[in-house]
């Protein structure tokens, strides 16, 4: 059983399209995040959810919209794609926000490349 | 702001050698660390992590870091790498800042094993 799950795995696109990931986890974790990890491997967070409720929004542009529809989901929609975002996005879930130790399960990666 | 530094882009060890992989952070309490692995084509997995107590903590895979906060370092150590072991290391620290609890990743260090 996977533990974060999300789909698809690799999506090739053209600009100005816009796509979504899905994410799930079943670890009854309460908080989820979206990373994105850039070329050089620098992986820095997007998003994190408690509780379906949005706590962090790093500096990441508009085009970008999460959504939770309940605590185990955290979909990453992406408006009107730009070649910059291309990298691979990675979900991740930890059990609260708490921060004693919190260990962050992640999901294998979406490999985004648009064209 | 907290920050993590790993001052190794890339380092390469000859299979049955010992590695020490090196990272600093900045934090200005007592942090949470974390290191984990990243295997070609995967997520991150957590190698091990240290938040309080005995500051040698043994993980995955043979793994151990040490915490020395005289010197703002958890440095990552096996004693004997294998090639398996060749893979993108991200030291971690969790923190709280504007904005909850985060996660900080530094930018990796990638290692090859070589026969």
């Amino acid at each position: 059983d996977t533990a974060v799950s999300q789909t698809p795995k690799y999506l090739v696109t053209q600009m100005g399209n816009d796509k979504s990931i899905k994410c799930e986890q079943n670890l009854g974790h309460d908080t989820m995040y979206w990373y994105k990890q850039d070329s050089k491997k620098f992986l820095k967070i997007m998003f994190s959810y408690n509780n379906k409720e949005l706590i962090i929004n790093e500096t990441v542009p508009n085009r970008f919209s999460p959504k939770s529809p309940d605590k185990a989901h955290l979909n990453l929609h992406i408006n009107s794609l730009e070649l910059g975002d291309s990298a691979v996005y990675f979900c991740a879930s930890s059990q609260n926000t708490g921060g004693s130790g919190n260990t962050i399960y992640f999901g294998e990666g979406s490999w985004l490349t648009v064209v | 702001a907290q920050s993590v530094t790993q001052p190794d882009i890339h380092i390469t060890v000859s299979e049955g050698a010992s590695l020490e992989l090196r990272c600093n952070y900045s934090y200005g309490a007592t942090p949470y660390l974390f290191w984990y692995v990243q295997s070609p084509g995967q997520g991150l997995q957590l190698l091990l992590k240290y938040f309080s107590g005995d500051t040698l903590v043994q993980g995955i895979k043979g793994f151990e870091a040490e915490f020395k906060r005289s010197q703002s370092s958890f440095n990552l150590r096996k004693p004997s790498v294998h090639w398996s072991d060749a893979a993108e290391y991200f030291c971690a620290v969790g923190a709280r800042g504007t904005g909850g609890f985060k996660t900080i990743f530094g930018a990796g260090t990638r290692l090859f094993v070589k026969a």
